[in-house]
């Protein structure tokens, strides 16, 4: 079936670029999306990309696509701590189900 | 923004009992609504989704008569655990799709965390 993987822990210092990589295995995904986490919480958008796309940036936050390699990452310019938090990768599949990595948990150190 | 209600935020109950879970769009209509379960430190796991009008369709291992979902209206869908035992523990999630957008876009409720006791 299809899998979309990514590591499972990050921790960076205030201040410093975080860097969460995810790689996903269906050739026909026509959209990839972070979503965020917070504990006990439901999951929030933060951003997507369409598949014919390799960059979006949006505000703090870039998305790179690498789509030969089936490779997506999320960049957290100057992270801050509130930026903890579990992030998922998710791809969607043909029609509207959308499949989650494990997620990231990302810690950031005052 | 798009706002994903659901109720009740946590629950315990005793085993044999059912319980019930609402998820309600609260400022859009949503065609389609899916259920997730989530293990503590894992990702969602997709259970059913749920298709206003229509039966819900259940993900392979997943027990319909165990997990009854019901989507009467273009906002509410429900899930019903019934006969609720220990390993029915968890935290369950609902999303929602805006009918007519196709970006694909999952709004998530806050989650319900049931604990079986």
């Amino acid at each position: 079936g299809e899998d979309v993987e990514q590591s499972l822990f990050l921790s960076v210092r205030e201040g410093d670029s975080s860097v969460i990589n995810c790689t996903y295995t269906d050739s026909s995904s026509t959209y990839l999306y972070w979503y965020k986490q917070e504990p006990g919480a439901g999951l929030q958008l933060l951003t997507y990309i369409f598949s014919n796309m390799d960059m979006k940036q949006d505000q703090r936050l870039t998305v790179l696509l690498n789509k030969k390699d089936k490779h997506l990452s999320l960049r957290i310019a100057d992270t801050q701590t509130g930026d903890s938090a579990i992030y998922f990768c998710a791809e969607r599949e043909g029609g509207f189900k959308t499949i989650f990595g494990a997620g990231t948990r990302l810690f950031v150190k005052a | 923004g798009a706002v994903v209600s659901q109720h009740p935020s946590w629950v315990i109950c005793k085993s044999g009992t059912s319980v019930k879970i609402e998820c309600r769009s609260l400022d859009f209509q949503a065609t389609t609504m899916f259920w997730y379960r989530q293990f503590p430190k894992q990702s969602l796991m997709l259970m059913a989704t749920s298709n206003e009008g229509s039966k819900a369709t259940y993900e392979q291992g997943v027990e319909k008569d165990k997990f009854l979902i019901n989507h009467a209206s273009l906002t509410l869908s429900t899930l019903t655990v019934t006969s609720a035992h220990p390993e029915d523990s968890s935290f369950y999630i609902c999303s929602a799709r805006e009918a007519g957008t196709n970006t694909g876009e999952l709004f998530f409720g806050e989650g319900s965390r049931l604990t079986v006791l």
